[in-house]
């Protein structure tokens, strides 16, 4: 079956440093969804990619899609504190979504 | 507005116990349904999913099973838990097909005794 890795599995930051994780599938997909998750809360999610290379920007949050449609990273610059959570990649199948095991950020001020 | 209720939001049961955690969603219609498990500082295992009345789809095989009543209702249920069902329990739905995000409800946390 589909599946999708993460990397890191951890990242300690400095609060205004860089910060990427990178997720990965044995299959090409049909399209990639990131979500953030908050110490004690449940996903949220965050944006969607389809596009082969397709590049999304929210404010600090810089999301690509790999030209084969295998890959997808989540670059966040100068993190803040609110940047704390993990954060997931999720490869979509038919009717469900395949998680990678996520990227634990902690920022330290 | 749509919004997904989950409940209870803790729970400690001990083993060998049954297990029944409710979703329901609101404010759409025919939703597809989904079941995962996030064990401590893991990742997200679906455990069901269901895209309409009656039709559950199992992903992994455990002592666990869901049921889809009603269009916006998903149980999750067990005869006996295991230990190893503890873990934190979040239903989720989406508008169907897979170009949809899902939506996660708060999650019930299950500590198994």
């Amino acid at each position: 079956g589909q599946q999708v890795m993460q990397i890191p599995q951890y990242q300690h930051v400095q609060e205004g440093e860089d910060f990427t994780t990178y997720c990965n599938s044995s299959t090409t997909l049909s399209n990639i969804q990131w979500y953030k998750q908050r110490p004690g809360g449940h996903p949220v999610f965050l944006i969607q990619l389809v596009k082969s290379g397709e590049v999304k920007k929210q404010k600090r949050l810089t999301f690509q899609f790999g030209e084969a449609k295998k890959n997808s990273s989540l670059h966040i610059t100068a993190t803040q504190t609110t940047d704390v959570g993990t954060y997931f990649c999720a490869g979509a199948g038919s009717y469900q979504l395949t998680f990678g095991k996520g990227t634990k950020l902690s920022v330290i001020p | 507005s749509q919004t997904i209720h989950q409940w209870p939001a803790t729970l400690v049961q001990p083993v060998g116990s049954p297990l029944s955690l409710e979703c329901t969603v609101e404010g759409t219609s025919n939703p597809n349904l989904y079941w995962y498990r996030q064990a401590a500082g893991r990742g997200l295992q679906l455990l069901f999913y269901s895209v309409g009345i009656g039709q559950i789809s199992s992903e992994v095989p455990q002592n666990l099973s869901a049921s889809r009543p009603q269009d916006r209702q998903f149980i999750l249920s067990s005869k006996k838990l295991l230990l190893s069902d503890s873990g934190f329990y979040l239903c989720a739905w989406n508008r169907g097909g897979d170009l949809y995000e899902q939506f996660f409800g708060p999650g019930t946390r299950l500590t198994v005794l």
